[in-house]
């Protein structure tokens, strides 16, 4: 079965450091969401993609956030900056289309940042 | 935005037993979908179910739209069905694709 897969499944990083996460998608899908999980709290959405711009944005997703689908299979969420807050789960999620589809979500990447 | 309401936040069963789970939302959707979290965080798709009725297995799933709410059933728990549920909706009203989740039930099933 197609599944959305994402890299790493835990990253450390340091205060200030630049991170990436990586996604690949469903390979049909169109639509690319990434969400975040702070520990013990509920799912959040972030951003979602189409067609090679961002199409949805949350408060959250502030300048020092970034996605990009550098090629046919990746999508990524760049954190520039990263803050002790940013410290959660990321899910990567993508869909065919927007509305009326399911939404596939990867294992989740768990960033501590340190 | 939709709010989306999940009861009970707790709920501890033995083995065995059934269970309902509800998700009250504040307005139409185009699509409610039941996640179960397990203990590695992972969300795993259970039902995609924005009206109707669907089972899977122990699992069951029912949404009545015109009402705004849905219900997850479990029959014979058994301790692997531990972790949190959320239910999530796209609200009628919003574009592309943007679900908003619940706070979660958190099930413990204990042997």
């Amino acid at each position: 079965e197609p599944e959305v897969t994402q890299t790493p499944s835990h990253q450390v990083t340091q205060m200030g450091q630049e991170v990436i996460l990586r996604c690949v998608p469903i390979s049909n899908h169109l639509y690319f969401y990434w969400y975040r999980q702070i520990l013990g709290q509920k799912v959040e959405f972030l951003v979602s993609f189409y067609n090679n711009e961002i199409s949805e944005k949350s408060e959250i997703f502030d300048d020092q956030f970034s996605v990009e689908r550098p090629d046919g299979s990746n999508f990524t969420l760049k954190i520039r900056s990263t803050k002790l807050e940013d410290s959660a789960m990321y899910f990567c999620a993508s869909s065919v289309e927007d509305k009326v589809t399911e939404a596939f979500f990867g294992q989740g990447t768990r960033l501590t940042v340190v | 935005g939709i709010q989306v309401e999940q009861s009970p936040p707790d709920l501890i069963l033995q083995e065995g037993a059934n269970s309902t789970l509800r998700c009250n939302f504040s307005d139409s959707v185009n699509n409610l979908q039941w996640f179960h979290q397990n203990p590695w965080g992972q969300l795993i798709n259970l039902f995609y179910i924005p009206s109707g009725t669907k089972q899977n297995g122990r699992l069951s799933a029912t949404t009545v739209a015109t009402e705004r709410y849905s219900l997850l059933y479990i029959s014979s728990s058994q301790t692997t069905d531990s972790g949190v549920y959320f239910c999530a909706v796209l609200s009628g009203g919003t574009s592309y694709g943007k679900l908003t989740f619940g706070q979660g039930t958190i099930l413990t099933v204990h042997p």
